[in-house]
């Protein structure tokens, strides 16, 4: 049974390339997150998605990052362009909306660091 | 602006010992709690959960406590074993949306 998946594991990049990261939810869960580790701020959330339609990004850091999701099995996550300050563990994670338990499975993460 | 706050940046407890892991919230829409735990390299995991109706879910030796009146809930694991070292993090959502919130997480360590 695939859990969410996320691509790619690590990345590493210089200052002012841009960055995409992939992820793939599980299917037939109807949102889906971005979120950011950091140590300052722990798990961060960027933006979900509710149905393939963008619900909050008032997450997102600024207009660097943008965030997509073309169908209800892909989403992607862009930084352009990237800056050393975006170095982090982003995860994407999934649930099932209306769900009364509304559990989030989370993928292992993307490891950006930019140089 | 932090929602959810975990000023615990870490825990050392003596394996067999109680684990106390504290979690404090500001938003009184804050409906549904939950306990994640994430080992390096990893992703976190769904742990327990705890709906704003209740004030104590019970795991096996995870037990998760809610006290709403001062915005504050608790993990408490017991026995704690070496392999509950990880990072828990606790989250939260509000009842008008999907979004989950979540702290800066508390690092355990569980000594043999």
């Amino acid at each position: 049974d695939a859990g969410v998946i996320q691509s790619p594991r690590h990345e590493v990049t210089e200052m002012g390339q841009e960055v995409t990261l992939r992820c793939k939810p599980i299917s037939g869960h109807n949102s889906l997150f971005w979120y950011r580790q950091t140590m300052m701020r722990g798990l961060e959330l960027l933006i979900y998605f509710n149905n393939n339609v963008p619900i909050d990004d008032s997450g997102m850091p600024e207009d660097r990052f943008s965030a997509k999701m073309p169908n209800a099995s892909f989403s992607t996550l862009k930084i352009q362009p990237s800056e050393p300050r975006d170095s982090a563990v982003y995860f994407c994670a999934s649930t099932l909306s209306g769900v009364n338990t509304g559990e989030l499975f989370f993928g292992e993460g993307s490891r950006l660091t930019v140089l | 602006d932090q929602q959810v706050k975990q000023n615990s940046p870490s825990l050392s407890v003596q394996e067999g010992r109680i684990s106390i892991l504290n979690c404090d919230y500001t938003n009184s829409m804050f409906d549904y709690f939950l306990w994640y735990k994430k080992y390096p390299a990893e992703g976190p995991t769904f742990l327990i959960s705890i709906s704003s109706i209740k004030d104590k879910n019970e795991d096996g030796r995870f037990t998760v406590f809610l006290n709403k009146s001062a915005k504050h809930l608790s993990l408490h694991i017991v026995p704690s074993q070496p392999g509950d070292s990880a990072v828990y993090f606790c989250a939260a959502r509000p009842n008008t949306g999907n979004q989950f919130y979540f702290g800066t997480g508390t690092s355990l360590t569980v000594i043999p």
